[in-house]
């Protein structure tokens, strides 16, 4: 099974803020990303966050870290229909990058 | 905003055939990574390259899976034979070095029959 738990499903109104959680077992993880897949494509890098870091803010996108309880969040602002799509959170130890199974986001109107 | 390149984007074919897939990374990337993504769950990496050099393949089935990168810049992975469990989505991605981050192709879908 996969180290990194997610939540599978989230839907959200156009407009509103999505939070999409995220745990993660190794606490020795440098970096912690955050991907995004639409339907048939590959995976976009969205945003990461060295360890030691807290939190990173990027335009709409917030990404809050909890190292004591190993828990990731990705908070997008004014949620838009371009944003409904697979997203990954994902550890990275040791030189390799482990996925979770990903958060499927639906933005209604 | 330089990609990384896959080819063929789709494939079908019947079990106990050959299939190869061809990956181009972003210019400069010294890392390259194979993984398979199954419907449903996040990729899990087959093989890592570090210029031509493997440096992992520990989840590579190496009765039938096989890869290569033979100049450091594009790569291969082979499949021979395939089987129905192959079926899944092969991703390719590439960084500047193992600790940076990775940034993925458009994949190629497989389908086994």
């Amino acid at each position: 099974g996969e180290d990194v738990e997610q939540s599978l499903f989230l839907s959200v109104r156009e407009g509103d803020s999505s939070v999409i959680n995220c745990t993660y077992t190794d606490s020795s993880s440098t970096y912690l990303y955050w991907y995004k897949q639409e339907p048939g494509a590959g995976l976009q890098l969205l945003t990461y966050i060295f360890s030691n870091m807290d939190m990173k803010q990027d335009q709409r996108l917030t990404v809050l870290l909890n190292k004591k309880d190993k828990h990731l969040s990705l908070r997008i602002a004014d949620t838009q229909t371009g944003d409904s799509a697979i997203y990954f959170c994902a550890e990275m130890r040791d030189y390799k990058l482990s996925f979770g199974a990903g958060t499927t986001v639906t933005v209604r109107a | 905003e330089a990609e990384v390149a896959q080819s063929p984007r789709y494939k079908i074919t019947e079990k106990s055939q050959a299939v190869a897939f061809w990956c181009d990374p972003i210019s400069g990337h010294a890392t390259l990574y194979w993984y398979r993504q199954i419907l449903g769950q996040g990729p899990e990496l087959l093989v890592q390259f570090q210029d031509e050099s493997v440096v992992d393949d520990s989840q590579l089935p190496k009765d039938r899976f096989s890869a290569e990168r033979l100049k450091g810049v594009d790569s291969t992975l082979k499949i021979q034979p395939a089987e129905l469990g192959d079926s899944a989505m092969y991703l390719c991605a590439s960084s500047r070095e193992g600790d940076q981050p990775q940034h993925f192709g458009d994949g190629t879908r497989l389908s086994i029959l």
